[in-house]
């Protein structure tokens, strides 16, 4: 399977910041998902990121907040914007590769925000 | 909408005891089952799969069967080890829904196994 890779692995920011995470896949993939994973929570999914098209946002995540760029078939980026406590969370992302409806996870970015 | 039901945790085991997590689920197509299990301070792998009714799938000595008729997906396995210590998600993703092919996850079990 496709073995993706994350960066930062942690960070801790300010409040009212922004931080950008990078996700990287070492194939080309045609479909990449970001996921947050609240402490102690399930993981809800945020955007579905497609190569050469605008991400696709789920119910209740907004692009001013966060931002996602997919400039080609392996790389994706995040951005957390204007940060408060509450976005305090492992963020993941996610590739389809194998075959459909089978997706695979990057090791995750553990933000905390003070 | 979809939605996953999964037995509540924590769940604590001794060594070499047999295991069930339960996962119930509610699609309103054809969905493919998921187990996903997260180890300490790592990200989420997927254990094991099934696309259609009657499907069994099994990885890592864990076996989980696609029951329509009860809509359930429970992860079993018959002796336990210390290094199966983590935390185990059931998923579904609605293969009806073509190129919206987000999964739905249930909350999460967390499972810890005693020498």
């Amino acid at each position: 399977s496709a073995v993706i890779s994350q960066k930062p692995s942690r960070d801790i920011c300010q409040r009212g910041t922004s931080l950008t995470i990078q996700c990287q896949v070492d194939s080309q993939v045609t479909m990449m998902f970001w996921y947050r994973q609240q402490p102690g929570q399930s993981l809800t999914l945020i955007a579905t990121a497609n190569q050469g098209s605008e991400a696709t946002y789920e119910s209740g995540f907004v692009i001013d907040k966060f931002p996602i760029s997919r400039p080609n078939l392996t790389f994706s980026t995040l951005t957390v914007s204007n940060m408060s406590p509450e976005d305090s969370s492992i963020y993941l992302c996610s590739v389809r590769d194998r075959g459909p409806y089978e997706q695979y996870f990057g090791p995750g970015t553990r933000l905390t925000v003070t | 909408g979809n939605s996953v039901t999964q037995m509540e945790g924590p769940v604590t085991l001794s060594e070499e005891a047999f295991l069930t997590i339960n996962c119930t689920y509610t699609a309103t197509g054809y969905p493919s089952l998921f187990w996903y299990v997260q180890y300490p301070g790592e990200g989420l792998q997927l254990l094991l799969k099934a696309t259609k009714a009657d499907d069994k799938g099994s990885n890592k000595g864990f076996e989980a069967t696609y029951r329509k008729e009860t809509t359930s997906f429970h992860l079993e396995k018959g002796s336990v080890q210390v290094s199966d210590s983590a935390v185990y998600f059931c998923a579904l993703s609605d293969r009806s829904n073509f190129g919206n092919e987000k999964l739905t996850f249930g909350t999460g079990t967390r499972l810890t196994i005693i020498p």
